[in-house]
């Protein structure tokens, strides 16, 4: 177990809706970063969190947003969902912003039909 | 932007044989390497990490990894595997100094045969 817990862990939506997945961090980790695993593939960052703000992003289009809360905690949102966005989500927290390693949670499996 | 390229897809051995999987990224910068590995349903757990000195990494369950900075290459091995090593292994790296934002490669499934 990392510490790392993500919700829900399966979920399936129609095209076209929107959907918030949640993660909670690692105890004493500030940074959060996402990542989309597409079946057979290896994970592609999405965007990270470091203390509330969105300090990097991957090449995902802007209907993928998110947010840290004061907890670090954080949600990934997608809104006006396509059918490739099926996929394995993941959380990963770090204790710091810097060189240090990431910590996953299970992931979220999304489905969108 | 970087890129890592694993060039094993599937890997299917006999236990007590030996591991190589190879790992190349493309960055001109200083970088920090990773190596992790998914259990079937498990979530990914990190082997060994590179961030500075001796290049070669001893890391978890036997694994090890040695940075070739000449080569870009940072290739995980393991002199004698066991069906429990059967499992997903994802190479990752990311730029120092720059967080933690990894960029992955397309993984090596292993399977070990008892």
């Amino acid at each position: 177990e990392t510490g790392v817990t993500q919700s829900p862990t399966h979920l399936i939506k129609t095209r076209g809706q929107q959907v918030t997945l949640r993660c909670s961090s690692q105890s004493g980790h500030n940074t959060v970063s996402w990542y989309q695993q597409a079946l057979g593939q290896g994970p592609q960052f999405i965007f990270q969190y470091y203390r509330e703000e969105e300090n990097g992003r991957g090449n995902f289009p802007p209907r993928f947003s998110g947010l840290q809360f004061p907890n670090y905690s954080s949600e990934l949102n997608v809104n006006a969902l396509e059918l490739d966005d099926s996929a394995l989500y993941l959380c990963a927290s770090s204790l710091n912003w810097g060189d240090t390693e990431a910590f996953f949670g299970q992931g979220t499996r999304l489905t969108v039909v | 932007a970087q890129s890592v390229s694993q060039h094993n897809h599937h890997v299917i051995l006999s236990e007590a044989a030996s591991l190589e999987l190879g790992c190349n990224y493309s960055y001109g910068g200083t970088v920090n390497l990773f190596w992790y590995v998914q259990y079937p349903g498990q979530h990914l757990q990190l082997l060994l990490k590179y961030f500075s000195g001796d290049p070669l990494v001893k890391g978890i369950k036997g694994f090890e990894a040695e940075f070739i900075k000449s080569k870009f290459s940072f290739n995980l091995r393991k002199p004698s595997v066991q069906w429990s090593d059967t499992a997903e292994y994802f190479c990752a790296v990311n730029r120092k100094n720059a967080g933690n934002m990894l960029t992955f490669g397309g993984g090596t499934r292993l399977m070990v045969k008892p």
